[in-house]
């Protein structure tokens, strides 16, 4: 979905390294979520943000951190990068109020050395 | 954990025959949403089926909701190649803030 932009779209990094992962959204949305997918296992939740001041962990927020800089902005960090946070990340929005639709934005697969 | 658990995890079919992927979860539910992940892609949502609905069309798409067994299924009648994706459940259940908890997926592949 064009309307929800991840950056960098790949990226390889060493082990110990320090990462940052950006999600944009022009949807409008008050929430979003930072979510890794790896082969088998589904989709897993990080973090999430309801509202620019709101963070909360998720079902595997350890070894990560996030920033909700402004609405439509939400940045996962990995302050030292592991091998087995190799895996594909996903950023996605919903509207504030319901349970409702999420908005996935394209992925970054991250590789860590 | 996962809520969701997808049954088959992996189905192949000709073009013009349906396809029905199950998913069961463990909790009480608000809404169970289906989702489809081309390769390596972002997931695109395709309905929504509420805990009072049993049934639900759009489309080539039927989705069926048995809360009492916790189970969904996911039809696609006449499949097209380019069905050929990954389809994921997510629930968010009763008092869990808008958070859905996705299944493991089946992975449909949908031959000529």
């Amino acid at each position: 979905d064009a309307d929800v932009t991840q950056t960098p779209r790949n990226r390889i990094t060493k082990t110990g390294k320090r990462i940052m992962l950006e999600c944009s959204q022009t949807k409008g949305h008050d929430r979003m979520y930072w979510y890794r997918q790896d082969p088998g296992l589904g989709l897993r939740l990080i973090y999430y943000s309801f509202d620019v001041k709101d963070i909360n962990k998720g079902e595997i927020s350890d070894g990560y951190s996030v920033s909700r800089q402004a609405q439509a902005k939400f940045s996962l960090s990995l302050e030292s990068a592991i091998p087995n946070q190799t895996a594909l990340y996903f950023c996605a929005t919903s509207l504030a109020g319901g349970k409702e639709t999420q908005y996935f934005g394209p992925g970054t697969r991250l590789l860590v050395l | 954990s996962q809520q969701g658990e997808e049954d088959p995890q992996a189905l192949s079919i000709q073009e013009g025959e349906n396809a029905t992927m199950n998913c069961s979860y463990k909790t009480s539910i608000n809404n169970l949403q289906w989702y489809r992940q081309n390769s390596g892609r972002g997931l695109v949502h395709l309905i929504l089926i509420r805990s009072n609905e049993r049934e639900k069309h759009s489309g080539r798409l039927r989705v069926t909701l048995d809360t009492s067994k916790k189970s969904s299924s996911l039809l696609i009648t006449a499949s097209r190649a380019a069905d050929t994706a990954s389809y994921f459940c997510a629930t968010d259940g009763t008092g869990t803030a808008s958070k859905l908890t996705f299944g493991t997926g089946t992975r449909l592949q949908v031959t000529l």
